[in-house]
Parts: structure tokens; C-alpha cells; sequence
């Protein structure tokens, strides 16, 4: 069965220190999407790739995050410095347009 | 993308038809009209989608009004499993091949045995 897969599934990291999510899309999918989850804000797109090229990331806080697809069997999300505020479900998802998107299980991201 | 307009929440008896209604009464042309769900501490899953004409697949069937701004996600025979958070979702498809997912708050809907 072919699977969006994130890792890590868990990360408990002190305030300050550097965060590397990584997600491999489902072979052959174009198009890339971050999203980050919590219970105030719900579902936020970050970040969204078309052929490994960023095509939106204006939901994402250009200071601390940064997301690249250095090729086409990954896509990393990074946040340096973290904040408590970036406490998170981080999903990744992978797919065609206009068809539907497969998600990740998701990275839980708990800043100290 | 238009914004969708949907109920916080909803109950069902299992092995009965679930109805969750979404309003979109913004939709233009070019918008499709997505559901998907997420089942707790999963990712969202897709279900259907649709332009005009009503859909039906193994999970569900989807029911777009003429002038499309309303629609109606209808699972036939609801199960417990099918306890999740609804999200109805339009999306629109530039020809730029441009084309974003915004997820709202969508519809708790409960099964209960």
C-alpha cells in the first residue's frame, strides 16, 4: 500500500533548539502540502510544492520555519529557533491536481 | 477559495444514513466541491469530490444542488468507525495548475451503537 510517511512521529525538544521534519511523498505525486494542526487554529496550510517547486508558503513564519524538497523522495520542514507556540501535529501530504491528497499519519512536535 | 458554511457537530445511529450538510453558497465556476475526514490522531482522509453532477463511490455519495451552493455528503450505512470530524472543502483549480486545500472547522459526527 503506498503511504505518505513522516518522521519523526514524536519529538519532545527544549525552546531554542532546531526541529527537521521529514516526509516522503508517494512515488510519483506532483504536488507537496504542509500543514500543522492544533486545537485553537485547526488545519494551516504552511507550506505547498508543485514538481519540488514552492508554489506557496505564505502561511508559513519566514523568521524560524523553512521548507524545501531537495528531491523528489522528500520534503523537510525545519524550524530554528522552536518556540512553545510551534507545539504541533505537523502533516505531510502528497498528491495529483485536481485529485485527492493522501496525508501522513503526522510529526507531534511538543516545544519545552 | 469560497468559504464553507457547516454544522459543529452531529449524531447518527449506527446503520442509519449520515447527512452532513455544507453550504457554499460563494462557490464560483471553477471550484470543486472536496470532502474529507479525520478520524482522531489520523491524518485527514479523502472521501469524494465533485464539480456539478452528483458523485458515488465505495465510501459515500455526494449531492450538489443546481446552482451549487449547497451540498450533501450522505454515508449510506454509518458505522462507529465512521465517528470523525467532516471537512467539506471548495477548491479551486487554476489553470496555472495552482490549487490549495483550506480546511475549516467541519462537522463532528458521532455513530452511536
Amino acid at each position: 500500500d503506498a503511504r505518505v510517511t513522516q518522521t519523526p512521529r514524536h519529538k519532545v525538544t527544549e525552546m531554542g533548539q532546531e526541529v527537521t521534519m521529514r516526509c516522503q511523498p508517494i512515488l510519483g505525486h506532483n504536488t507537496v502540502f504542509w500543514y500543522r494542526q492544533t486545537m485553537m487554529q485547526g488545519l494551516e496550510l504552511l507550506a505547498y510544492f508543485r514538481n519540488r517547486a514552492p508554489l506557496d508558503d505564505s502561511g508559513m513564519p519566514k523568521d524560524r520555519f523553512s521548507a524545501e524538497m531537495p528531491d523528489a523522495t522528500l520534503a523537510t520542514l525545519k524550524i530554528q529557533p522552536s518556540e512553545p507556540r510551534d507545539s504541533a501535529v505537523y502533516f505531510c501530504a502528497s498528491g495529483f491536481i485536481p485529485g485527492e491528497l493522501f496525508f501522513g499519519e503526522g510529526s507531534r512536535l511538543t516545544v519545552l | 477559495d469560497a468559504k464553507t458554511t457547516q454544522p459543529p457537530s452531529m449524531d447518527c445511529a449506527e446503520g442509519r444514513a449520515a447527512n452532513l450538510p455544507c453550504n457554499h453558497s460563494t462557490i464560483s465556476g471553477n471550484e470543486y466541491v472536496y470532502w474529507y475526514r479525520q478520524i482522531h490522531s489520523q491524518g485527514p482522509q479523502y472521501i469524494i469530490h465533485g464539480l456539478k453532477n452528483n458523485e458515488t463511490n465505495e465510501m459515500a455519495s455526494l449531492i450538489i444542488t443546481e446552482d451549487r451552493k449547497s451540498s450533501t455528503l450522505i454515508l449510506p450505512h454509518a458505522t462507529l468507525r465512521d465517528t470523525a470530524v467532516y471537512y467539506c472543502i471548495v477548491r479551486a483549480i487554476l489553470n496555472s495548475g495552482y490549487s490549495t486545500l483550506t480546511f475549516g472547522k467541519g462537522t463532528m459526527l458521532l455513530v452511536s451503537p
